[in-house]
Parts: structure tokens; C-alpha cells; sequence
């Protein structure tokens, strides 16, 4: 049972344009979401958080938005560029983001493409 | 700092042979997190640590494997007798688990074979 969902396995975005990755969840419980990033063979790396106080938040080129009502959020990229294609993971905790372990979602791999 | 450090990087081995994973958190980071990622299921976590104490070892899949924090600085997941199934990539992760936010750090991951 997926307590993270990510639906789109794989997304192909032109650069410049912009990139929304999705992500649904059924935990009510949770309370801090986190997208993470990877590339081949190498662990994720942390990319963006959000807690579940806000709707949404931002860091230059990336933006997290949270809809609690319809337990969702998303990951805008904007401008996508070429070295953002990679698996991106929806994590969640329940634990108002202290030291428990994360759910991830499956990842969503985004192409950029030229 | 160096990052989270994982060895072997790639293990092969026959079906009921012992496999040690190790890991080496970041100085300071006092919770240790061991993740198992494979096509199936995604990313999913085994067990964590607290201060070297194992906090949550729900995700655990059998008994055939364990984990130990001897000390902040080390940890190993061993698996005994290993089957094909487990084979995967075993990610290791660090934080310095103090909140509201806080983030984990991970390693480059163990990809494990198992014939």
C-alpha cells in the first residue's frame, strides 16, 4: 500500500519550459514533505521541503506547492534546464520533520530535452 | 565534510552467503537511516537510528537481516543467508535530526547482486 504516490513515471519537458512534477499521499498523518533528486548512481540529494503549515514554498528556480484538502503537492521547476533531468522522489514524514524515516514516492524521472 | 560514505559500492554474491553493507555517517549527525530502493517498491526504509540506538526496525523484511550502530561513526545491515530477492540498491543517509526542518544526507548506495 503507497502511502506516496507518484503517478507519472517519466515526464519530457523542452528546456525553458516549465517542469510540474506531482505527488499524492493518503497519510494524514503526515506533516513535512520533501522532494529529493537523483542522479544514475548516486544517492537522492535533497532538493526542497515544505511543512505542512504552509501551502507553499520557494527556492530560486524550484517551488513547492501543498494542497492539504485534496492531499497533494507539487514540484514546479521553472526554468527546466538540462541538467535537471533526473528521478525525482516525493518523500513524507510524519513526525513534524524530526529525525523519523521517510516515505518515498516511486519517482518521477524528468527528461529535459534541448 | 565527505559525505555519507558506503562500502562495497558493488557486491555479488551467491544465494546464502553473508553480506555485510557498511556506512560511515557524516561527523555530527547523530540519526543513521537505511533505505532499500528496487523497481517493485521504490524507496523504502528499513531501519533507523537514533543516537546509535535503532529506533524503528518495522521495515526490516526478515529476520535474515540486521543492522548495528557500534559507534556515531559506523554501521553495518548484514544479510544471512542472502536470496536473489534481496538483490537491490541499499542506500545509507545521515541527518542531524534536529527540527522543525531538517534534511538527510545519502550516501552513493551499495548495489547488491545476489546470484
Amino acid at each position: 500500500d503507497q502511502q506516496v504516490k507518484q503517478n507519472s513515471p517519466s515526464l519530457s519537458v523542452q528546456e525553458g519550459r516549465i517542469s510540474i512534477l506531482n505527488c499524492d499521499y493518503t497519510n494524514s498523518m503526515f506533516d513535512y514533505f520533501l522532494w529529493y533528486k537523483k542522479y544514475p548512481a548516486e544517492g537522492p540529494t535533497f532538493l526542497i521541503s515544505i511543512s505542512s503549515i504552509k501551502d507553499k514554498n520557494e527556492d530560486g528556480r524550484f517551488t513547492v506547492f501543498l494542497n492539504k484538502s485534496a492531499k497533494h503537492l507539487s514540484l514546479h521547476i521553472v526554468p527546466s534546464q538540462p541538467g535537471d533531468s533526473a528521478v525525482y522522489f516525493c518523500a513524507a514524514s510524519d513526525s513534524g520533520g524530526g529525525a523519523d524515516g521517510l516515505t518515498f514516492g516511486k519517482g518521477t524521472h524528468l527528461i529535459i530535452q534541448p | 565534510d565527505a559525505g555519507v560514505i558506503q562500502s562495497p559500492r558493488h557486491e555479488v554474491t551467491e544465494m546464502g552467503q553473508e553480506v555485510t553493507l557498511r556506512c560511515k555517517p557524516i561527523s555530527g549527525h547523530n540519526s543513521l537511516f537505511w533505505y532499500r530502493q528496487t523497481m517493485m517498491r521504490g524507496l523504502e526504509l528499513l531501519i533507523y537510528f537514533n543516537n546509535n540506538v535503532p529506533i524503528d526496525d518495522s521495515g526490516m523484511p526478515e529476520d535474515r537481516f540486521s543492522a548495528k550502530m557500534p559507534n556515531a561513526s559506523f554501521s553495518t545491515l548484514k544479510i544471512q543467508p542472502s536470496e536473489p530477492r534481496d538483490s537491490a540498491v541499499y542506500f545509507c543517509a545521515s541527518s542531524h535530526g534536529q527540527g522543525p526542518t531538517y534534511e538527510q544526507y545519502f550516501g552513493p548506495g551499495t548495489r547488491l547482486t545476489v546470484t
